[in-house]
């Protein structure tokens, strides 16, 4: 079956620690993306990358960093500079190349830093 | 910049009514999509719905409707005869064609009572 997985479901770490977030996909989409989720809130865009060894600033990219080493890996690193850790992170992928390509999203991972 | 407004935080409908969930955009790319996207309270996101910018008819999908009024730039769904399973966080989103980001709006509760 193709699709996203994200690992693991439920994260908890201390504040201060460094954390990796992983996102998978095999359906041979060019494009992944990372949102945060807050508790009734939008998704607002991290990072996105069209491309291997490429990647872009969203909205509120100031305390994480991604790598794009392979076209079916995106991580998704969250540093101790992030000020409010705590949320939902989604990561999603899709055809590039058209507006008219919805994305796929994985089942998300709930991050709480206490 | 690309800017997507959903204005209705949380809606209550009777079930079997029908119900819409009001989306605006800006862009001034001319070539862009907008989708819809429900979210129940389990995370997932799931794709309802997609119009494009040069679609000269609203988007279908079985009980889902786009009502995509492209001057007022507006792109409003509808869904018809809502059932209990329609309770969940809907989200407009829209991407345009120049960079494959794809921005959301803070999504609308939609609460179908019985």
């Amino acid at each position: 079956d193709g699709g996203i997985t994200q690992s693991p479901k439920y994260l908890f770490r201390k504040e201060g620690q460094n954390v990796t977030l992983s996102c998978e996909q095999n359906l041979n989409h060019d494009a992944m993306y990372w949102y945060r989720q807050d508790p009734g809130q939008g998704l607002r865009l991290i990072y996105y990358s069209q491309i291997v060894n490429d990647f872009q600033k969203g909205d509120i990219a100031e305390g994480y960093s991604v790598s794009r080493e392979k076209k079916e890996s995106f991580p998704l690193t969250v540093t101790s500079a992030q000020k409010n850790p705590t949320a939902f992170y989604l990561c999603a992928s899709s055809i590039v190349g058209s507006p008219q390509y919805e994305q796929y999203f994985g089942p998300g991972t709930r991050l709480t830093v206490t | 910049a690309q800017k997507i407004t959903q204005t209705q935080p949380g809606m209550f409908v009777q079930e079997k009514e029908a119900v819409t969930l009001d989306c605006t955009y800006d862009t001034s790319d001319p070539s862009y999509g907008l989708f819809w996207y429900k979210q129940p309270s389990s995370g997932e996101m799931i794709f309802l719905i997609y119009q494009g910018s040069y679609d000269q008819q609203n988007a279908t999908e079985g009980r889902y409707s786009l009502n995509f009024q492209k001057a007022r730039k507006s792109a409003n769904l509808v869904i018809s005869a809502s059932q209990l399973g329609d309770s969940a966080m809907y989200f407009c989103a829209m991407r345009d064609f120049r960079d494959d980001k794809i921005i959301f709006g803070k999504g609308t509760r939609l609460h179908i009572l019985p």
